[in-house]
C-alpha cells in the first residue's frame, strides 16, 4: 500500500528565502504525486502534479517538484517565498487510475516572516 | 461553473442526533470523495464513489453513510453523531480514468457537543 511522510509539520522561512518542504512516498508501483495548498479556512488546491512525464514538474504560484526515483522523493521548492505563500501544504500519493482515492501526507504549515 | 459545492459551512450537533452533508460538482466527474480533517492527521478518506451506483469504504468509515444520489451529488450521513466526530469535512471529485487530480469543496465545519 502506498503511504506519504512529509518531514517537518512546521517550517519557517524569510520572506525572499528558499522554500523546502519535504515528501518522501512509498509505492509498490510508478506512483503519480501531487502537492496541493491549503488556505485558512479554505479547500485543497492542486498545485501541481507528477504522472510520469517530466520529472521536474511546474505549479502555480512559482513552486516546482522534483520527482527522485531512487530517493522516493518529491520535495516541494520555491525559489523566493511571499507572504501570501503562508499555508499548509499536502503531498498526496495515487497507484493507480483516477478513480484510486489519493493517500495524503499529515501536511506542512508553512510560515513566512517579514 | 461553481466547481464542488458543499452545505452547510458550519454546523453544531449534539450528540446522538444525525445529519447529512450535501456534496454536489458541476464538472461531469465520475468519481467523488469524502474526506474528514483533523489537526496534524492530514485528511482521511472516510468514503468515495468510483462511479454513479458505486461507494466503497476508505480509511475511517465507522460512524458514517454515504448515498450516490446521481452522478453530480454524494451526501455523507451521521446517524448518530459522537465528539469523535467533530472535524472539518471535505468532499472532492475527480474526473476518474481519463485524469487523476481531485477537486475539492470549501468544506463542512462540524462541532458535536
Amino acid at each position: 500500500a502506498q503511504s506519504v511522510t512529509q518531514l517537518g509539520s512546521h517550517v519557517s522561512v524569510s520572506e525572499g528565502a528558499l522554500v523546502l518542504l519535504r515528501c518522501n512516498y512509498s509505492s509498490s508501483v510508478p506512483p503519480y504525486l501531487f502537492w496541493y495548498v491549503q488556505y485558512p479556512n479554505q479547500g485543497l488546491q492542486l498545485l501541481l502534479k507528477y504522472t510520469s512525464a517530466a520529472t521536474l514538474v511546474k505549479g502555480i504560484n512559482g513552486f516546482e517538484a522534483e520527482f527522485k526515483k531512487s530517493e522516493t522523493s518529491f520535495h516541494l521548492t520555491k525559489p523566493s517565498a511571499h507572504m501570501s505563500d503562508a499555508a499548509e501544504y499536502f503531498c498526496a500519493v495515487s497507484e493507480g487510475p483516477g478513480n484510486t482515492p489519493l493517500v495524503f501526507g499529515k501536511g506542512t504549515r508553512l510560515s513566512v516572516i517579514a | 461553473n461553481a466547481g464542488v459545492t458543499q452545505t452547510p459551512k458550519f454546523q453544531v450537533l449534539k450528540t446522538g442526533q444525525s445529519m447529512t452533508l450535501q456534496c454536489a460538482q458541476d464538472m461531469n466527474h465520475n468519481s467523488m470523495y469524502w474526506y474528514r480533517q483533523d489537526p496534524g492527521m492530514g485528511l482521511r478518506l472516510i468514503y468515495y464513489s468510483a462511479s454513479e451506483g458505486t461507494t466503497d469504504k476508505g480509511e475511517v468509515p465507522n460512524g458514517y453513510n454515504v448515498s450516490r444520489l446521481n452522478k453530480r451529488e454524494f451526501s455523507l450521513r451521521l446517524e448518530s453523531a459522537a465528539p469523535s466526530q467533530t472535524s472539518v469535512y471535505f468532499c472532492a471529485s475527480s474526473p476518474g480514468r481519463v485524469s487523476y487530480e481531485q477537486y475539492f469543496g470549501p468544506g463542512t465545519r462540524l462541532t458535536v457537543t
